[in-house]
């Protein structure tokens, strides 16, 4: 069974520029989880997705977004890119919202100059 | 809130035994996880708490008391692959969100 997916490993963009980041589950998890990992401030909670509805969401601006899609396929959007935005970004799938285990995808490395 | 702590880093030696710690705070407590992050690599899953007392697997333990808002992770045999980040996690809050702390930078010496 494929793993977490996640497209573009890595990135660069400017400050200002927006950004779209995608995550694709285990076949047949419907739970997705996005977070954010810098030295600094370890991984922190973005938001959380199933059957295509925002559960929950963590306190990030609301320049970041995101949305799920009928296949569980998982996008955010980072929009006027900030250089604090320079970050990991991780995917976690998982088969249901109760689940005790996530798996993690290998992230994407975005960097804004 | 949610409020997770755990120490920033540690030092071991091979073949011997370290214990990782984890207090926590938090409302409507739902589970409490570990994770294992090697450099430039994905968090992968160790062990989930949910009732109080001791989860074996392997040569890893991890522990919960959960009236104590403690937890910790128990290496033994260690190989200098155990070289990571560990992280503690926790489920729960209004919301029953994953809260991670900012981890245990684990160093092995031969």
């Amino acid at each position: 069974k494929a793993g977490v997916t996640q497209t573009p490993r890595y990135l660069i963009k400017t400050r200002g520029q927006q950004v779209t980041l995608s995550c694709s589950p285990i076949s047949g998890h419907r739970s997705v989880s996005w977070y954010q990992q810098t030295p600094g401030q370890g991984l922190q909670f973005l938001f959380e997705y199933f059957s295509e509805t925002q559960r929950n969401k963590g306190n990030f601006p609301g320049r970041f977004s995101g949305r799920q899609f009928s296949n569980s396929r998982s996008e955010m959007n980072v929009s006027t890119l900030e250089l604090g935005d320079s970050a990991l970004y991780l995917c976690a799938s998982s088969p249901n919202r109760d689940s005790n285990e996530q798996f993690f995808g290998p992230g994407t490395r975005l960097t804004v100059l | 809130g949610q409020n997770i702590d755990q120490p920033t880093e540690m030092t071991a030696t091979e073949g011997a035994i370290v214990q990782i710690n984890c207090t926590y705070q938090t409302s409507g407590f739902n589970g409490l996880f570990w994770y294992q992050q090697h450099a430039g690599e994905a968090p992968t899953f160790l062990s989930y708490n949910v009732l109080d007392g001791l989860e074996e697997k392997g040569r890893f333990s991890s522990f919960l008391s959960r009236s104590k808002g403690y937890s910790y992770l128990l290496l033994k045999e260690l190989q200098m692959k155990d070289s990571a980040s560990y992280l503690c996690a926790v489920r729960g809050g209004r919301d029953d969100k994953i809260i991670f702390g900012k981890g245990t930078r684990l160093h092995i010496l031969p």
